[in-house]
């Protein structure tokens, strides 16, 4: 079975210090990378995508770096705020003809504290 | 505003009891997907539509029907057979389906949290 594999499954960040999350997948077929921000009791909202053919994409604070050799990927919250205190997922998919079907990490919990 | 809403917000089920999960959007999207979420396992894909009056089963499609009859609609039945259905259950949707193969990005809906009574 695909897997994608996320770790920490939970992590405390101070505030404006720097979130780290890693990705690791085992698919090369694997051509899409999104993270998805969940709070509770809500559905996963889309923070930022990244493509095989870049090795980092920024958007405001958060980051995506790709590593295609070593096939992981990771997201880092620049200046991490409480607002921020969520679950984050990684995920993959590819355009392998079976749909857009993503494959999803199991989860990081972020608490940023004051 | 576009998006995707799902209903009930709860919903409790007997022993023995079909109950039927909505999902519609209004996002003109072809592609429909369900998951279940669980604490500490992530989103596991429950079934899929790429299209109207076409689905195809996830990784843990037992226990479980969908139907997909309008391009807004696609509602789950978590049948008696599902014998664990205590999860938070998310529909979404992406895509147009000239674009299904550059991997469209997913949009979620806030989920409908199942218990058993």
């Amino acid at each position: 079975q695909q897997q994608v594999k996320q770790s920490p499954q939970s992590l405390i960040v101070q505030k404006g210090g720097i979130s780290i999350i890693n990705c690791a997948y085992e698919n090369t077929a694997f051509d899409y990378f999104p993270w998805y921000q969940q709070f509770p009791g809500k559905g996963p909202a889309l923070l930022i995508a990244i493509r095989p053919d870049v090795s980092e994409k920024k958007e405001g604070r958060f980051t995506i770096s790709f590593n295609k050799s070593a096939k992981q990927f990771s997201l880092h919250i620049m200046d991490s705020q409480p607002g921020d205190s969520a679950t984050y997922f990684c995920a993959a998919s590819g355009a392998t003809g079976g749909g857009n079907k993503l494959t999803f990490g199991t989860g990081t919990q972020l608490k940023v504290e004051l | 505003d576009g998006g995707i809403t799902q209903s009930p917000k709860y919903l409790f089920r007997k022993e023995g009891q079909n109950v039927t999960l909505s999902c519609e959007q209004n996002l003109n999207h072809d592609a429909m997907y369900w998951y279940r979420q669980d604490p500490g396992q992530g989103l596991r894909l429950i079934y899929y539509s790429q299209i109207v009056n076409d689905f195809q089963k996830g990784d843990i499609a037992e226990g479980y029907s969908v139907s997909r009859e309008k391009k807004e609609s696609f509602p789950l039945t978590v049948t008696s057979a599902q014998k664990n259905p205590t999860a938070f259950y998310l529909c979404a949707s992406s895509g147009t389906r000239r674009r299904l193969s550059s991997n469209q990005p997913q949009h979620f809906g806030d989920g409908t949290r199942l218990s058993i009574l």
